[in-house]
This record gives structure tokens, sequence and C-alpha cells, in this order.
């Protein structure tokens, strides 16, 4: 069952700007994952923030986490065409194991 | 080291025939888990596996079986197929249960 969910579905930005995702999830977490997908390919790890954590960096990436509004945003910075995927959060729950997946955000960066 | 190696890449099959899926993880990972990817339903978890043993199951019917072998190969068998199947089958292995690292996919058409 899908326990993130990713706003906005579809965002289409140019090459240079930043593009800004947004997760937002149900129950408690153990941790918060982004994934990154190009068509329709294996997903890619791109960073994972804990529950006690508010803020990660990584390269490009920032991504931010509210457990009071359970909910997280992954901001890009500098979008490149070669950033043009689908984005996915995932939740790693407080009990059991299975990441649970939204339904991700379709991002094109165009040059 | 080499990535999850899903084979095969593609497959057809008809109704009510079965299929097997396989799975070789990163060198070292014992965890493997599979996920059923569809345009409605998004990413969908199905099972993991743990040192030959399935820790974790999804909301799937009983068609729908899977193992790990000794050396952490994985198989996933689906059963009785249906239209409904149709969809892109990723697995994904880890090394700590929390970060997922996953294959191509194999992209199975039921006609």
């Amino acid at each position: 069952s899908q326990q993130g969910e990713e706003d906005p579905q579809a965002l289409s930005i140019q090459e240079g700007e930043n593009a800004t995702m947004n997760c937002s999830y149900k129950t408690s977490i153990n941790n918060l994952q982004w994934y990154r997908q190009n068509s329709g390919r294996g997903l890619v790890h791109l960073i994972l923030i804990r529950s006690n954590e508010r803020e990660k960096h990584s390269g490009r990436l920032r991504v931010t986490l509210d457990t009071s509004k359970k909910s997280s945003s992954l901001l890009i910075t500098a979008s490149r065409a070669a950033d043009t995927a689908s984005y996915f959060c995932a939740t790693g729950p407080n009990s059991g194991y299975a990441l649970n997946f939204g339904k991700g955000t379709s991002l094109l960066v165009t040059p | 080291k080499a990535g999850v190696t899903q084979t095969p890449r593609y497959l057809i099959k008809t109704r009510g025939q079965q299929v097997t899926l396989s799975c070789s993880p990163i060198s070292g990972h014992r965890s493997v888990s599979w996920y059923q990817q569809t345009p409605g339903q998004g990413l969908q978890f199905l099972f993991e596996y743990f040192s030959e043993t399935q820790r974790n199951k999804g909301n799937f019917p009983g068609r729908f079986s899977g193992r790990q072998f000794s050396n952490s190969r994985s198989e996933m068998n689906v059963s009785t197929l249906e239209l409904g199947d149709s969809a892109l089958y990723l697995c994904a292995s880890s090394e700590d249960r929390e970060k997922l690292f996953f294959g191509s996919g194999t992209q199975l058409s039921v006609l």
C-alpha cells in the first residue's frame, strides 16, 4: 500500500532553475528516502534522512523532513537536462521493513 | 562490484501460464526485495528475503511466490498469470536493509 504521496505529479522547468518536490506520508517512520527512476528502468537511491534529522544535503540535493507535519521536500538546485526522471519518496517504517513508495513526481528539465 | 542483475529483461506470456523471474544481488548483500510497478498502482512491495528466509510479504495473492538461494540469488514465480499481472518487476538488494539497490527490472506482458 502507498505510504508517501508526492506533489506535484509532474513538473516542467528549464535548465538552471531549481526543482522542488514534496512528499507527505501517513504513519510514523524510521527514515525517509528519495529515489530517481529514468524511463522505466531501475530506481537509484539519492538520499536518506532519518526521523531525528531535519535537513540533509548531498551535492545539488537538499532534503528536509518535518515529522510533525509528516512531510518531506526534495530540492534539486541548478537543474540539468540529465535530471529529467521520475522521483519517488519511500518511507521506512518503525516496525517491519518494507519501504513504501509514493507514485512519484515526473520532472522534465528542458535545455 | 557488479550491480543487481535481473533476467530476463522482457517477457511475454499468455493468461494462465506461469513465469519465473531471476535476480542476482550485489555481492555481499543478503537482503533481496521484489516490487511490482504499474502505472496505476505505482510501486507495490511483494516480498523480502534475507538469508534464504522470507522476512516480509506484501498484500499479493498466493500466486506470487519467491525464494532465495544460499548464494543470495532470488527468484520469484507467478502462477496462473492474469492480464493485470502485466508490470515491471523490480528486484532490489540491500546490505543494511535500509538503502536499496535496484536492478533494471523485468518487463512482463501478459496477453
